[in-house]
């Protein structure tokens, strides 16, 4: 099946730091990786939506300067939270859609926990 | 736009008896409609979706679900409910026109007692 493999599981940085998250996709080709944002006992918030080569779409609210996407390529997008800040503590998730895959269906990384202190 | 409403928090059921975990849409025009899992500290996994055809949709792990496009419903169910299949239930719908982002609903959190 399609694997989506994120790195690093756990992150606990200082307040100001930057922090990056891989999200690979390991045996298909992703056109488009989705980044989310998770709270305890709560949904997923879409924060960004990435499409390889062009730039990343955010949704309302999301800050871009605070979130950057990058989507290098067929397999790997980044997001990297900037000077980031106690608030900015969560569960981030990757979901990538496949190249020739089919209709809607998103495969998952296993998510990333970002404590900031 | 499009959304999803799943009304129970959480759902207690126990072992072998079994489960529906209840979600209503909202879409405009025909929906794309999934279903996912999230055990602790882990991502998603997708467990069915309903496309077109059948109603009745079945997927992993002895799951189904029954899209009722008149009462616009995908409850999720299960004949005989274990205790591994506790976990929070993510609902999910998309339109099927053009590129619409997929919108998840609250999460239902199964417990299966044993």
């Amino acid at each position: 099946g399609a694997v989506v493999s994120q790195h690093p599981s756990w992150v606990i940085c200082k307040s100001g730091t930057s922090v990056k998250i891989e999200c690979r996709s390991l045996d298909f080709q992703a056109t488009t990786m989705f980044w989310y944002r998770q709270f305890p006992k709560q949904s997923l918030m879409l924060m960004a939506t990435s499409n390889e080569g062009s730039k990343a779409t955010y949704e309302q609210g999301v800050e871009k300067d605070k979130f950057l996407i990058n989507h290098a390529s067929l397999t790997l997008s980044t997001l990297t939270v900037t000077s980031a800040h106690p608030e900015d503590s969560s569960f981030y998730i990757c979901s990538a859609s496949r190249l020739a895959g089919a209709v809607g269906e998103l495969f998952f990384g296993e998510g990333s926990r970002l404590t900031v202190l | 736009a499009q959304s999803v409403a799943q009304p129970e928090d959480q759902v207690n059921v126990a072992e072998g008896n079994p489960l529906t975990v209840k979600c209503t849409y909202s879409v405009s025009g025909n929906p794309y409609l999934f279903w996912y899992v999230q055990y602790p500290n882990r991502g998603l996994q997708f467990l069915l979706k309903y496309i077109t055809g059948d109603n009745l949709v079945k997927g992993s792990y002895g799951f189904e679900a029954e899209f009722n496009k008149s009462q616009t419903s995908f409850h999720l169910k299960k004949p005989s409910a274990l205790v591994s299949d506790s976990a929070l239930y993510f609902c999910a719908v998309r339109a099927n026109t053009g590129f619409q982002k997929l919108v998840f609903g609250t999460g239902t959190r199964l417990l299966v007692s044993p």
